[in-house]
């Protein structure tokens, strides 16, 4: 099994809703990533896990609250959004320090209204 | 932190012709290097990439250099195809992080 797999792939939210996106993989991969993509951009890196810990923080306004509650699976939970973060929030996982492979998961299309 | 500049923006070739797309990194301590082809509302899917003890790598049609002492990298794709046409990025890690470039768009044209 070498899929990242995300759900939602869709999520319409109001500003003042809690939701989660979820985040699994079960390559045995230690570091798990969450990204932000809007149109025309590249990915813009949130926050990195290794090894279960928080390892990463961009900066990422505290509306997003990232969780790892075991070694497969990512959470990010979303409160009080606003229109600008409507994105392409992408999940990725890679084996280990140094030069490996990140692998994406397909994405959760996320909409603020 | 790691910086990571991408050219051009946009990139239209005749079909079969080469494209070539450059980066150029910032940390000397990123140590792989990998490029991404992204089609439209789909995931990054890696193509290529080189680590930072080798210079040169191929793949088909596919091929990326590296020049460590310059920090630049570039990636070469020869007899371009339509299904080419899509968002490339380059991307250099260092340790767990992952850093893009801002993306080429290229068009292969009929």
């Amino acid at each position: 099994d070498t899929e990242v797999t995300q759900t939602p792939k869709h999520l319409v939210m109001g500003m003042t809703n809690k939701k989660s996106l979820k985040c699994e993989q079960h390559m045995g991969h230690r570091a798990m990533y969450w990204y932000k993509q809007k149109a025309k951009k590249p990915p813009e890196l949130m926050f990195v896990y290794s090894y279960e810990k928080l390892s990463i923080n961009e900066s990422v306004p505290s509306r997003f609250s990232p969780e790892c509650p075991n070694s497969s699976l990512l959470n990010l939970h979303l409160h009080a959004l606003q229109p600008e973060d409507s994105a392409l929030y992408l999940c990725a996982s890679r084996q280990g320090a140094g030069s490996t492979e990140a692998f994406f998961g397909q994405g959760t299309r996320l909409t603020v209204v | 932190g790691e910086n990571v500049e991408q050219h051009p923006s946009t990139l239209s070739v005749q079909e079969g012709d080469s494209a070539v797309i450059k980066c150029t990194y910032s940390d000397s301590a990123s140590n792989y290097f990998p490029w991404y082809k992204q089609e439209l509302g789909k995931r990054p899917q890696l193509i290529i990439d080189i680590r930072s003890n080798v210079g040169e790598k191929k793949d088909q049609r596919i091929a990326v250099t590296l020049n460590k002492t310059a920090k630049h990298f570039s990636l070469h794709i020869t007899e371009t195809q339509p299904e080419d046409s899509a968002v490339y990025f380059c991307a250099a890690h260092r340790d767990d992080k992952i850093i893009f470039g801002k993306g080429t768009r290229l068009h292969i044209l009929p």
